[in-house]
């Protein structure tokens, strides 16, 4: 079946300018995960969706970024106020979730975003 | 505060040979650990999991193992194959909490014919 898209692949704007990044996850996955990869790191973890309860969003870096996930499938990561900073790749993840199971993330080509 | 540490960031192997690479934790009781792979472009693919009640996991070319006692895992790619270049990620995760899932920096690993 498909996997995890996201889109847009690339994305250029403007310091200042507002961004949404959208995450389309596997069909019939419930947890959804936006992480955040600078140049050679690893996986800043941002945010986190389960079925219906509240989302985790303790790893947003500050109040311009959000995110919501409507019906439980899409996700749009939105950043308003774009700095320079926030230029990095982000990447969605999706996976049956559910707690005391071993939870494997599949995640999206990612979109890579440059802040001018 | 929790951390891992990946052993180094570029490794260069010679084909053939066995690879191995290292993640070390601490300040963290993690339930399991998995290693996933990620080529440049592209998002990390699921390789092995391996629970903290298990010391040896294999598929393949690929073995880790897992010491809760050292806090590390280790990654080995036996028969090492140049298609096997990529940077390697662990993560580690608890049962309890599925958004507490931290990811290594990673290991660039480079496989020379």
């Amino acid at each position: 079946g498909a996997g995890v898209s996201q889109s847009p692949s690339n994305k250029v704007t403007e310091k200042g300018k507002d961004v949404e990044l959208r995450c389309d996850p596997i069909s019939g996955h419930t947890a959804l995960y936006w992480y955040r990869q600078s140049l050679g790191q690893g996986l800043e973890f941002l945010i986190y969706f389960q079925g219906n309860s509240a989302p985790d969003k303790s790893g947003l870096p500050s109040d311009r970024f959000s995110a919501e996930r409507t019906g439980g499938s899409v996700s749009t990561l939105t950043i308003q106020r774009t700095q320079q900073e926030d230029s990095a790749v982000y990447l969605c993840a999706s996976s049956l979730g559910g707690r005391g199971r071993t939870d494997t993330q599949y995640f999206g080509p990612g979109t890579r975003l440059t802040v001018l | 505060s929790q951390k891992i540490e990946q052993n180094s960031e570029a490794l260069n192997i010679q084909e053939g040979k066995t690879a191995t690479l290292t993640c070390n934790y601490t300040n963290y009781s993690p339930a399991y650990l998995q290693w996933y792979r990620q080529d440049p472009g592209r998002g990390p693919v699921f390789l092995l999991l391996i629970r903290e009640n298990e010391k040896e996991k294999r598929k393949e070319r690929l073995k880790v193992t897992f010491d809760t006692t050292l806090k590390q895992s280790l990654f080995h790619i036996t028969a090492s194959q140049p298609a096997d270049s990529a940077t390697y990620l662990c993560a580690l995760a608890s049962y309890s909490s599925a958004s507490k899932i931290i990811f290594g920096s990673g290991t660039r690993l480079s496989i020379r014919p």
